[in-house]
């Protein structure tokens, strides 16, 4: 079955230290996709990906970073620079000409204590 | 800069009630897409449809329809004879443009439907 995968679900950090969120697809998208969500929020773009080894920031990449080494993976680090980090993160990707329809994976929710 | 506001902060209607969810958007391009997610409690965002600004036709499918409208700029959802299944947060989202845009998002309604 094609989708897209975050793992793990949950996870739990101290305050301090940085944090690797995992996003695989195996849809052959080209682009790739992390937002964040808060409550009573809608999503907020985090970082994006068009193509391998290109990466672009979106509209809160503060404290945020990405890599992009491989088509089906996209992994956000969230660092000790970001000042709120605890809130559920989601990966998303589309098709290079499938002009905009993102498919979201399920999230992960990140609690820093 | 593009802007979706869904006013709407909760509804809660009966089962089997139609219920409409507002969509009001704003952008200066004459290319633009509009798109309904639904997030369930699960958390992962479900495609439902996506329209582009040249296509004012309005859409059914099964219980669903959208109602598209450029002069009012809406893209409002309606639920018809609501099912429980069909509580969770429906997000409406704007991209401007061509190819992969980013997405913009309403702050969502919560929809629950009470059996």
């Amino acid at each position: 079955d094609g989708g897209i995968t975050q793992s793990p679900k949950y996870l739990f950090r101290k305050e301090g230290q940085n944090v690797t969120l995992s996003c695989e697809q195996n849809l052959n998208h080209d682009a790739m996709y992390w937002y964040r969500q808060d409550p009573g929020q809608g999503l907020r773009l985090i970082y994006y990906s068009q193509i391998v080894n290109d990466f672009q920031k979106g509209d809160i990449a503060e404290g945020y970073s990405v890599s992009r080494e491989k088509k089906e993976s996209f992994p956000l680090t969230v660092t000790s620079a970001q000042k709120n980090p605890t809130a559920f993160y989601l990966c998303a990707s589309s098709r290079e000409g499938d002009t905009d329809t993102q498919y979201f994976g399920p999230g992960t929710r990140l609690t820093v204590l | 800069a593009q802007k979706v506001t869904q006013a709407q902060t909760e509804i809660s209607v009966v089962e089997k009630e139609d219920v409409t969810l507002d969509c009001v958007y704003e952008t200066r391009d004459t290319t633009y897409y509009l798109f309904w997610y639904k997030q369930p409690p699960s958390g992962e965002l479900v495609f439902l449809i996506r329209r582009n600004s040249f296509d004012e036709q309005n859409e059914i499918s099964g219980r669903y329809s959208w109602n598209f409208q450029k002069s009012t700029s809406s893209f409002n959802f309606t639920i018809t004879a609501s099912q429980v299944v069909d509580s969770a947060v429906y997000f409406c989202a704007l991209s401007e443009g061509h190819g992969n845009e980013k997405l913009t998002f309403g702050t969502g309604t919560r929809l629950t439907i009470i059996p």
